[in-house]
C-alpha cells in the first residue's frame, strides 16, 4: 500500500520568511495530493490540492509542486504569517482509494 | 458549508468499557471515515465507508468496528477499551471519490483509564 513520509516534523521560522515542506510517497498510481492545515486545538482542513498531471499550483502565498518522476511534492509559504503556525498534513491518493498521510510538520513562524 | 459533528469534544472512558464515538454529517456525502490521531504519526485511518451499510477496514482496525446504519451517520465502537486506544478521534466525511477533499469533524479526545 501507500506509505507517505513528511519532513521536517518541526520547522520554526521569522515571519516574512519562506517555509517549505516536503512529502515523499511510495505508489507510482497515487494521482491526488492534498495538504492539509491544522491549527491548534481545530479541526484538520484542506488549504490546497494537486493533480498528478499539474506540476504546480498556487493559492496566494501558498504553492504545491509535484515530482512525480522522484514522487515527492512540496507545500510552499512565502511571506510566512503567525496566522500560518500550524500542524501541515500531506497525504496522498488514487483514483477511488482512500487518503494516506504524512505525520506532519509543526511550522511556527515567530513575530 | 459542510457540517461535520461528533457528539462529544472529551470523554474519559475505563478499560474494558463498550464506547461508542458518534458522528454525522449534513451534506449527504457518501463516504465517511474515522481517523485517529496521535503526536509523531498523523492521522491513520481506521475505517471507512462508501455507502449505508457498507464498511471497509483501513490501516489501524484492530480493537475497532463501525456502524452504518444511515447516510448520514457513521459510528465508532470500540467494544472493550484499552489504554492504547487513549487518543484524538477525527470523523470525516467526502463526496465523490473517496480519496477526494475531506471535511473534518472537530475531534473527540477519548481517555482510556
Amino acid at each position: 500500500g501507500e506509505n507517505v513520509e513528511q519532513h521536517p516534523s518541526t520547522l520554526s521560522v521569522q515571519e516574512g520568511d519562506s517555509a517549505v515542506i516536503k512529502c515523499t510517497y511510495s505508489d507510482s498510481a497515487s494521482n491526488y495530493f492534498p495538504w492539509y492545515k491544522q491549527e491548534l486545538g481545530k479541526r484538520p482542513q484542506l488549504i490546497i490540492d494537486i493533480r498528478s498531471n499539474v506540476g504546480e499550483k498556487k493559492d496566494q502565498r501558498i504553492a504545491v509542486t509535484l515530482n512525480k518522476t522522484a514522487k515527492h511534492f512540496s507545500l510552499h509559504i512565502t511571506e510566512t504569517q503567525p496566522e500560518d503556525s500550524a500542524v501541515y498534513f500531506c497525504a496522498a491518493s488514487q483514483s477511488f482509494q482512500k487518503l494516506v498521510f504524512g505525520t506532519g510538520t509543526r511550522l511556527l513562524v515567530s513575530p | 458549508d459542510v457540517k461535520v459533528t461528533q457528539s462529544s469534544r472529551y470523554l474519559v472512558k475505563r478499560t474494558g468499557e463498550k464506547v461508542f464515538l458518534e458522528c454525522v454529517q449534513d451534506m449527504d456525502h457518501e463516504n465517511m471515515f474515522w481517523y485517529r490521531q496521535d503526536p509523531g504519526l498523523g492521522l491513520r485511518l481506521i475505517y471507512f465507508s462508501y455507502d449505508v451499510k457498507m464498511k471497509e477496514k483501513g490501516d489501524i482496525p484492530e480493537g475497532y468496528s463501525v456502524s452504518r446504519e444511515k447516510k448520514e451517520r457513521f459510528s465508532l465502537i470500540l467494544e472493550s477499551a484499552s489504554t492504547n486506544q487513549t487518543s484524538m478521534y477525527l470523523c470525516a466525511s467526502s463526496s465523490g471519490e473517496p480519496g477526494e477533499k475531506l471535511f473534518f469533524g472537530s475531534g473527540t479526545q477519548l481517555s482510556v483509564l
